[in-house]
C-alpha cells in the first residue's frame, strides 16, 4: 500500500491564483482530512469527509472548498491564493470506527503564496 | 468543540534525562486521546493513545502516557531519552461524537547527544 499520497509536494503561487492540492489514499478508509499547519501553531483542521459525496467544514474553512466524489481522493481547492494561506498542508485518512482508530498522514504540500 | 493544550513550546534535554510533556484538554464528554510525533522531515505518526481502559497507555520507541480524568491530562513520559527522539510532538484529542480531531500547537523536543 502507498498509505496516503499528497501532490504537488512544493508550490509557490501568486496572489489570487487558483490551485489544487491532491490527495489520495489506498487503505479504503472512510474519514479523509484535510489540515495545514503553521509554526508554533500545531494542527488546524480545515476540511473533512466522512464518505463519498460527504464532507463537513473545521476550524479554518474559508478560502478553501473540498470535494470527495470517491472514496480514494479528496483534493482541496484554494480559489483566490492570499499570503496567509502560505502554510504547509497535510492530508490525512482512517477507517473511521468509532473515532479511536489511527488517523495515517501523507508527507505534505509546502505552499508559499507571494 | 474540544480543544487542546500543551504547555511547552520547546524543551532541550540532554541524552538519559526523563521527559515529561505536558497536553491538556477541554470538552466535558468522552474522548479519544492521542500523541503523534513528527521526526525532521517526515510526516507525523502515531505513538500512543488511549479510548477505554487501563489510563496508563504505552507506545511506540518507549514512551508512555498517562490519561488523568480529573485534570483533562494525558502527558506523555519517557523514563531515558534518546538523540533519535528529537522531534515535535503533538497531543490530539477526538471527542466520541464528533467527527473532527483537535491538535495542540505541538512541543519541539530538542535532544542533545
Amino acid at each position: 500500500n502507498a498509505g496516503v499520497t499528497q501532490t504537488p509536494k512544493f508550490r509557490i503561487l501568486k496572489i489570487g491564483q487558483s490551485m489544487t492540492l491532491q490527495c489520495a489514499q489506498d487503505m479504503n478508509h472512510n474519514y479523509m482530512y484535510w489540515y495545514r499547519q503553521d509554526p508554533g501553531m500545531g494542527l488546524k483542521l480545515i476540511y473533512y469527509s466522512v464518505g463519498a459525496g460527504i464532507t463537513d467544514k473545521g476550524e479554518v474553512p474559508n478560502g478553501y472548498n473540498v470535494s470527495r466524489s470517491t472514496t480514494e481522493d479528496f483534493p482541496l481547492r484554494l480559489e483566490l491564493a492570499a499570503p496567509s494561506q502560505t502554510s504547509v498542508y497535510f492530508c490525512a485518512s482512517r477507517v473511521g470506527v468509532g473515532g479511536s482508530d489511527t488517523q495515517y498522514f501523507g508527507p505534505g504540500t509546502r505552499l508559499t503564496v507571494l | 468543540a474540544q480543544s487542546v493544550s500543551q504547555h511547552n513550546h520547546h524543551v532541550i534535554l540532554s541524552e538519559a534525562a526523563s521527559l515529561e510533556l505536558g497536553c491538556n484538554y477541554s470538552y466535558g464528554g468522552t474522548v479519544n486521546l492521542f500523541w503523534y510525533v513528527q521526526y525532521p522531515g517526515q510526516h507525523l505518526q502515531l505513538l500512543l493513545k488511549y479510548f477505554s481502559g487501563d489510563p496508563l497507555v504505552k507506545g511506540i520507541k518507549g514512551f508512555e502516557a498517562e490519561f488523568i480524568k480529573s485534570k483533562f491530562s494525558f502527558n506523555l513520559r519517557k523514563p531515558s531519552v534518546q538523540w533519535s527522539d528529537t522531534a515535535e510532538y503533538f497531543c490530539a484529542v477526538n471527542a466520541r461524537n464528533n467527527n473532527d480531531m483537535r491538535f495542540g500547537a505541538g512541543t519541539r523536543l530538542t535532544v542533545k547527544p
